[in-house]
């Protein structure tokens, strides 16, 4: 089993409408998790950590279940900007060092 | 402004020669990392550094050595490149914290090796 699995899409959706993405991690010791955003050939920027109780920022939310590995990010409204690709990152159990989903590709479309 | 600066932004070189990308960053984190990232594999950590002096292979480490002389510095050198090390490279830097900080990405060095 891969450390981080995610969907690699494309999800192609209209401007407006939500969209979520899943992600998976075999590591049950990793403590930490986050999302991050990667535009074309640019560097990959964090858009969230996930935190045990989910939280939220703007449109954008994450859940984290720890008992089966899982992590969500959903995202609302979806905006013409937030077309790029998705990271699902996750640490390595107790150290620091990450492993980080292949990613999931987001198209939004007029 | 905080940034993690990456020296070349592309490299175009031939099998061989020697060749050191640069890093470095003005935040004072200890955490460093370098990854490569090729289509349909995602991003792969090649080393990581927890502070000066202290440097470990990730999951792609081999033809690649690194160097923690100083904080804010973290060269990869490649001292043979071949081609299959044609790749796009970041390297990363975050505070040690609880380990559960967030890394600040440079902008990435596109290498082609002839």
């Amino acid at each position: 089993r891969k450390e981080v699995e995610q969907d690699p899409g494309p999800f192609n959706v209209p401007e407006g409408a939500t969209v979520a993405f899943n992600c998976t991690y075999s590591n049950s010791a990793s403590q930490s998790f986050f999302w991050y955003r990667q535009d074309c050939r640019k560097e990959p920027k964090l858009l969230m950590s996930v935190y045990s109780s989910g939280n939220e920022d703007g449109r954008f939310t994450a859940q984290l279940n720890r008992a089966s590995q899982y992590i969500s990010l959903l995202i609302r409204d979806s905006k013409l900007s937030d077309s790029a690709t998705y990271l699902c990152v996750v640490n390595k159990g107790s150290g620091y060092a990450l492993n980080f989903g292949k990613g999931t590709s987001l198209l939004v479309t007029p | 402004e905080a940034q993690v600066t990456q020296n070349p932004r592309y490299l175009i070189t031939v099998t061989g020669k020697k060749l050191t990308v640069t890093c470095s960053q003005n935040m004072n984190h200890e955490y460093m990392s370098w990854y490569r990232q090729d289509p349909g594999l995602g991003l792969r950590q090649i080393y990581y550094s927890m502070n000066v002096e202290v440097t470990d292979k990730g999951d792609v480490p081999e033809g690649y050595k690194v160097s923690r002389k100083e904080k804010r510095n973290f060269p990869l050198i490649l001292e043979s490149p071949s081609p299959n090390q044609t790749s796009l490279y970041f390297c990363a830097s975050s505070s040690q914290g609880l380990g559960n900080q967030p890394q600040h990405f440079g902008d990435g060095t596109r290498l082609s090796i002839l």
